[in-house]
């Protein structure tokens, strides 16, 4: 079965600090997926990023990076000089295509991120 | 706009009072699901569809149902709602992983219900 651990429930940080969440997952499989996804206070969900298996390049994108490291089953973000806009609740998730459930997405408990200005 | 539309998007019921939250995407995408969210667990998948009238359970299931008659639509029906079920609600849309394996879930904006 497959299952995603954020460790960190809450962040608390003051603006332009650099935020890492970490998000370390469990599955069977050697093919799968990994999202994360932002929850703003507004309640959407807002997809950031998707990683399969076989990509272990890490990537930035503005402000937010990734890095993903296959041997320690960890797939973290980092946003670096956050703002108060980045304030969320973040999600990491985790999909096995060859589940029964299909596109089923595993999430983690999520992590909330708290920028004071 | 490619878009998924849940309705409605607060709702306070009373405990048995029969309720359906309406999901509709129109992106013709096979594969849809419902999930809750709860403080501390994430995003919990309840019910899915592969294509219209396949449907199967998801990890928490009890006391909802869903049907597919239309790929469009895929309503989430709770028959005798109880307080446990007061919780964030969320449909989902996609490709079939036929097509795609790693594609993108397509959320809806979430139904917030609170059952007394």
């Amino acid at each position: 079965a497959q299952k995603v651990t954020q460790a960190q429930t809450e962040i608390s940080v003051v603006e332009k600090e650099d935020v890492t969440l970490d998000c370390v997952y469990e599955t069977r499989d050697t093919t799968y997926y990994l999202f994360w996804y932002k929850q703003p206070p507004s309640g959407e969900l807002v997809f950031l990023i998707r990683r399969n298996s076989f990509d272990e390049q890490n990537e930035i994108s503005g402000r937010y990076s990734w890095n993903f490291q296959k041997s320690t089953s960890s797939f973290n973000f980092t946003i670096t000089a956050s703002q108060v806009v980045d304030s969320a609740v973040y999600f990491c998730a985790l999909r096995d295509p060859w589940q029964a459930a299909g596109n089923k997405l595993t999430f983690g408990g999520g992590t909330r991120v708290l920028v004071k200005p | 706009e490619a878009q998924v539309t849940q309705n409605p998007r607060y709702l306070i019921t009373v405990t048995g009072k029969k309720l359906t939250v309406t999901c509709s995407q129109n992106m013709n995408h096979e594969y849809m699901s419902w999930y809750r969210q709860d403080p501390g667990l994430g995003l919990r998948q309840i019910y899915y569809s592969m294509n219209v009238e396949v449907t199967d359970k998801g990890d928490v299931p009890e006391g909802y149902k869903v049907s597919r008659k239309e790929k469009r639509n895929f309503p989430l029906i709770l028959e005798s709602p109880s307080p446990n079920q007061t919780s964030l609600y969320f449909c989902a849309s996609s490709l079939s992983k036929l097509t795609s394996g790693g594609n993108e879930q397509f959320f809806g904006p979430g139904t917030r219900l609170t059952v007394l």
